[in-house]
């Protein structure tokens, strides 16, 4: 079964600081990426999109960068945090063969 | 656009008594529809998805879902709630042949000994 691996868990932050969440997915090859962000009482927001190594795609404007180095790791990033990067944010995976997503478990940014 | 509704922010229900969580889709295409649970701080797991055929779709830990195209449905029932089952419920859509996932704002489910 696929699975997905998603550090750091909780990360405090400074607002001006770099930032970088990584997950890593097994049990599938070439799966489509996906990073989601969650604001309470707002569901997920999509904010990026990947079907392959080095293909990225942006649905929302914004201070935070994506990047896919490899088929089964994708990363999040942000040279300069704000207030409003706060939240938490999910990575999930899609085998291209079926519909659904599978999750990790998320990690829970606070930016001070 | 594509859209997902989920008219109930919250919901409080006794334990045993039935469920039933309410979510109206947007979409041109035959949609791909899913329900997917959360626990606190953790990720989403799948309940239950219609793609085609029988409208009528049964999920893991006792949930069901019935899709109703003239409604824009897809309601999620289980006939008999336990504590455990208290999360936040989300419907989804999947459009693009499924390659993109648009959530509802979500439910929380309260359960009440």
């Amino acid at each position: 079964s696929q699975t997905i691996h998603q550090w750091p868990a909780t990360l405090v932050q400074p607002v001006g600081s770099p930032l970088s969440l990584e997950c890593t997915v097994e049990g599938t090859s070439n799966p489509n990426l996906y990073w989601y962000r969650q604001a309470a009482g707002r569901g997920l927001q999509l904010l990026f999109y990947s079907v392959g190594i080095g293909q990225i795609s942006s649905e929302v404007p914004q201070n935070l960068s994506a990047s896919r180095p490899q088929d089964r790791q994708f990363i999040l990033s942000s040279k300069k945090l704000l207030l409003s990067d706060s939240g938490f944010y999910l990575c999930a995976g899609r085998d291209i063969r079926a519909g659904e997503l599978f999750f990790g478990e998320g990690s829970r940014l606070t930016v001070l | 656009a594509q859209s997902v509704t989920q008219p109930d922010i919250h919901i409080t229900v006794s334990e045993g008594a039935s469920l039933e969580l309410r979510c109206n889709y947007s979409y041109g295409a035959t949609p791909y529809l899913f329900w997917y649970v959360q626990s606190p701080g953790q990720g989403l797991q799948l309940l239950l998805k219609y793609f085609s055929g029988d409208t009528l779709v049964q999920g893991i830990k006792g949930f069901e879902a019935e899709f109703k195209r003239s409604q824009s449905s897809f309601n999620l029932r289980k006939p008999s709630v336990h504590w455990s089952d208290a999360a936040e419920y989300f419907c989804a859509v999947g459009v693009a042949g499924g390659f993109k996932t648009i959530f509802g704002a979500g439910t929380r489910l309260f359960v009440k000994a």
